[in-house]
């Protein structure tokens, strides 16, 4: 149990469009869910806290306006980059916590690599 | 905030061999230490973890130490295979944030047959 399924795994886009990821719980339920950002062969750095029915809490430096997340429901968090420009291009992972274990534990989606022309 | 330093940032080892990744923390709350082992372009998978209230904990060749007075954990893998060929992130969460992980800058494990 404990799967985490993000789509799409990789994206390209031109420059000044926006890109939505999605994150979803498959097989529980996960009040908060997670986005990091890694650039490559480098550490998985936490952009945001993506509360179910509740805005997010953003990292300090990380533009909310530019990364726009949605948590809807209990087994859905999106990110939004908007007017993407090349300096977006990252591998960009998501993760959750189950709503009702109490140990820490955080699951993995299998990321979404972003390349913006 | 909570800091995590990780060291080395790559370790070669013979086949058969010991790896050893050491990391510390800053923030004494801190008190669930994960480590994941992350292929090339894959998802970051939990190997092992330890909680505060315990000193060390071992899964066949993988074991964690955690010193809380020092604030340092490290990981130990023993008896290496090629397949433990990859990076290797520590990382730091306290119960109040739960989920909310630091992670260390990671340790490129090249292990040579």
């Amino acid at each position: 149990g404990a799967v985490v399924s993000q789509h799409p795994s990789w994206v390209i886009c031109k420059s000044g469009t926006s890109v939505k990821i999605e994150c979803r719980s498959l097989d529980f339920q996960a009040t908060t869910m997670f986005w990091y950002r890694q650039f490559p062969k480098q550490s998985l750095m936490l952009m945001a806290t993506s509360n179910e029915g509740s805005k997010a809490t953003y990292e300090q430096g990380v533009e909310k306006d530019k990364f726009l997340i949605n948590h809807a429901s209990l087994t859905l968090s999106t990110l939004t980059v908007t007017s993407a420009h090349p300096e977006d291009s990252s591998f960009y992972i998501c993760s959750a916590r189950p709503t009702d274990r109490d140990t820490g534990e955080l699951f993995f989606g299998e990321g979404s690599r972003l390349t913006v022309l | 905030g909570e800091n995590v330093e990780q060291h080395p940032s790559t370790l070669s080892v013979q086949e058969g061999d010991s790896a050893v990744i050491k990391c510390t923390y800053s923030d004494s709350a801190s008190n669930y230490f994960p480590w994941y082992k992350q292929e090339l372009g894959k998802r970051p998978q939990l190997i092992i973890d330890i909680r505060s209230n315990v000193g060390e904990k071992k899964d066949q060749r993988i074991a964690v130490t955690l010193n809380k007075t020092a604030k340092h954990f490290s990981l130990h893998i023993t008896e290496t295979q090629p397949e433990d060929s990859a990076v290797y992130f520590c990382a730091a969460s306290k119960q109040s944030s739960w989920g909310k992980l630091q992670f260390g800058a990671g340790t490129q494990v090249v292990v040579t047959p």
